[in-house]
């Protein structure tokens, strides 16, 4: 299958610092992205959707000033994290899927940011 | 809106008995529905999905699950469960008319006793 990778697979920073986690899909075009954060053992949540070229469209409760997202080519989404707070540790994975609905959704492996 | 239930958190099975994690969907129209599996600290592996046809779907690693709609279930199973299987289990819901988004159950960790 298609392969998505994530960078960092961890981060530890400080409170108030920003951090920026990449995505990228590495054999194949990913017109869409998703993020989702998922806590101890918890399920994903999905905070947003992206499109190539496109805004990306957040889900409820999600601060879209505080959780930055690019998605500038077919094959790299960022997610930024902007002043980053305890609350906001939490394994953030991506996943990348193709032009038709259709298309199977590839993850990441996923980022551990712990926040000091 | 969508939502997939998962009712069993946690499951443990000993190695070589046969396994069923149960999925319960609520979608108005045909979903499409996916099994994932997350080894700790890990992303997730798609093991099987359904869109349409036959409502027996064979994945990796010896996996299928069966779409029943008039249960609105979408159950995962194995006929002999190997001590690499445990892991976190997790049954997905997704639209056409959104883009594909999953919606998430709540997971179930399988436990495997040698």
């Amino acid at each position: 299958g298609a392969v998505v990778s994530q960078h960092p697979s961890r981060v530890i920073c400080k409170s108030g610092t920003s951090v920026k986690i990449e995505c990228r899909s590495l054999d194949f075009q990913a017109t869409t992205m998703f993020w989702y954060r998922q806590f101890p053992k918890q399920s994903l949540m999905l905070m947003a959707t992206s499109n190539e070229g496109s805004k990306a469209t957040y889900e409820q409760g999600v601060e879209k000033d505080k959780f930055l997202i690019n998605h500038a080519s077919l094959t790299l989404s960022t997610l930024t994290v902007t002043s980053a707070h305890p609350e906001d540790s939490s394994f953030y994975i991506c996943s990348a899927r193709g032009a038709r609905s259709t298309d199977t959704q590839y993850f990441g492996p996923g980022t551990r940011l712990t926040v000091l | 809106a969508q939502s997939v239930t998962q009712p069993d958190i946690h499951i443990t099975v000993s190695e070589g008995a046969s396994l069923e994690l149960r999925c319960n969907y609520s979608y108005g129209a045909t979903p499409y529905l996916f099994w994932y599996v997350q080894s700790p600290g890990q992303g997730l592996q798609l093991l099987l999905k359904y869109f349409s046809g036959d409502t027996l779907v064979q994945g990796i690693k010896g996996f299928e699950a069966e779409f029943k709609r008039s249960q609105s279930s979408f159950n995962l199973r194995k006929p002999s469960v190997h001590w690499s299987d445990a892991a976190e289990y997790f049954c997905a819901v997704g639209a056409s008319n959104a883009g594909n988004m999953l919606t998430f159950g709540g997971g179930t960790r399988l436990m495997v006793k040698p």
